[in-house]
């Protein structure tokens, strides 16, 4: 089956730079795409989310990008704090609002 | 607190055991889903309901694995006989019936099968 994957598992950064987390989707049909934030037993948290009709979207110290032609998305933290450290999943949602997630990046933040 | 609530937060059953999990969505949410999630990969697709109705649960891991939502408010997660290869977190989200509308996560039920 079609699956939204991610390039890479772990991401180290100094606290206050910025990060960026990749992501691949295969699905071309799929129309709106989420990030997810989890912490150690914790579920996901939304952060962001897109729909195919943008390019950008911009929340609070966070920016989605999502580019149609080569199917990636990605997710931009500015300023990063060590409250960011956690596993970083993009999630495809499919009809019936079934998400299909990738394998989740790692974001350590370093003091 | 007005977020997704799960109950268990923690199960440590015997393999060959019945067990059940709960949960309580948003209550305005009349979306429904239950996910599973092993250690290092993203939350797995089960099953869905609006409101009562059960509307995808051909992705439900097998048949010892069942879901329930009789009053369309809380479900209920069942797996009979459980197997080892059930450990993992099983994690249900709500969200409203709009098109594209994102879902909030409760923090879920960590299984083990020992």
């Amino acid at each position: 089956g079609e699956s939204v994957g991610l390039h890479l598992p772990t991401l180290s950064v100094q606290e206050g730079d910025n990060s960026i987390i990749n992501c691949a989707y295969s699905n071309s049909a799929s129309d709106y795409f989420i990030w997810y934030k989890q912490e150690s037993g914790k579920g996901p948290q939304f952060i962001i989310d897109i729909r195919s009709n943008m390019d950008k979207r911009q929340g609070q110290r966070v920016t989605v990008l999502l580019n149609k032609t080569v199917k990636h998305l990605s997710l931009q933290i500015a300023a990063t704090q060590p409250g960011d450290s956690a596993v970083y999943f993009c999630a495809e949602n499919n009809a019936g609002n079934m998400l299909t997630f990738g394998g989740g990046t790692r974001l350590m933040v370093k003091p | 607190d007005t977020g997704v609530s799960q109950d268990p937060r923690h199960k440590i059953t015997k393999r060959g055991q019945n067990v059940t999990f709960r949960c309580d969505p948003i209550s305005e949410h009349n979306r429904l889903y239950w996910y599973r999630q092993t250690l290092g990969q993203g939350p797995e697709f089960l099953t869905y309901f609006q409101n009562e109705a059960q509307l995808e649960k051909s992705r439900l891991l097998s048949d010892r694995f069942s879901a329930e939502r009789p009053k369309g408010s809380f479900s209920t997660l069942e797996i009979q006989r459980t197997e080892q290869g059930d450990s993992a977190m099983y994690l249900c989200a709500s969200s409203t019936a709009a098109a594209n509308e994102k879902l909030f996560f409760g923090s879920g039920t960590q299984l083990s099968v020992l």
